[in-house]
């Protein structure tokens, strides 16, 4: 089956630090991937929807330049998180639809990315 | 409509026995609904789906329920193993979006 990976899978850093997560889809090309935030005992919540080739579509509430999305090829989607706070700990999951099916049973998510800010 | 941010509840179950999850839905447009497994610290797995022109599919050991009358979803798995312990999210898509809702926790006991 399809198969989404993202680096790292982990990651910790010191306040104020920018850190990107790459979200790539392995075997299918990718036109709309999906960047997802969860934070603990929660539900994924839709962050941002990122088309390749264009400017991602950010949800309500969410900074599009705090968390800055580049989908520069099919298959490959990079969340960046700008000067990064505690706060901002969570985990990042993101999904990537595949075109080549019809509707959202084509929608692989990836394993996520946890980071720790401190 | 958004997902809110609950504290997950917890469906504790025999191994060998049943597990409904329910889940109740917001959008009364939403036309397809699927039901995702989670483990800890991985992405969501895909469990299965249903279209809102049924109100039954079932895959091997699972069995989704659409009651559309009062926006109400279940996931049935049938004779519950150790390895179905994760979370379930279901999701409702409306458009172009996928909704998660708040999640339950299945905890197995062997």
């Amino acid at each position: 089956g399809a198969v989404v990976s993202q680096h790292p899978s982990w990651v910790i850093c010191k306040s104020g630090t920018s850190v990107k997560i790459e979200c790539r889809s392995l075997d299918f090309q990718a036109t709309t991937m999906f960047w997802y935030r969860q934070f603990p005992k929660q539900s994924l919540m839709l962050m941002a929807t990122s088309n390749e080739g264009s400017k991602a579509t950010y949800e309500q509430g969410v900074e599009k330049d705090k968390f800055l999305i580049n989908h520069a090829s099919l298959t490959l989607s990079t969340l960046t998180v700008t000067s990064a706070h505690p706060e901002d700990s969570s985990f990042y999951i993101c999904s990537a639809d595949d075109p080549s099916g019809g509707g959202f049973e084509t929608q692989y998510f990836g394993p996520g990315t946890r980071l720790l800010v401190l | 409509g958004e997902s809110v941010g609950l504290h997950l509840p917890t469906l504790s179950v025999q191994e060998g026995d049943n597990s409904i999850i329910n889940c109740a839905y917001s959008n009364s447009a939403s036309d397809y609904f699927i039901w995702y497994k989670q483990e800890s610290g991985k992405g969501p797995q895909f469990i299965i789906d249903i279209r809102s022109n049924m109100d039954k599919r079932q895959g091997q050991r699972v069995t989704v329920l659409l009651n559309k009358t009062v926006k109400h979803l279940s996931l049935q798995i049938a004779a519950t193993q150790p390895g179905d312990s994760a979370v379930y999210f279901c999701a409702e898509n409306a458009g172009n979006m996928l909704t998660f809702g708040g999640g339950t926790r299945l905890m197995v006991k062997p």
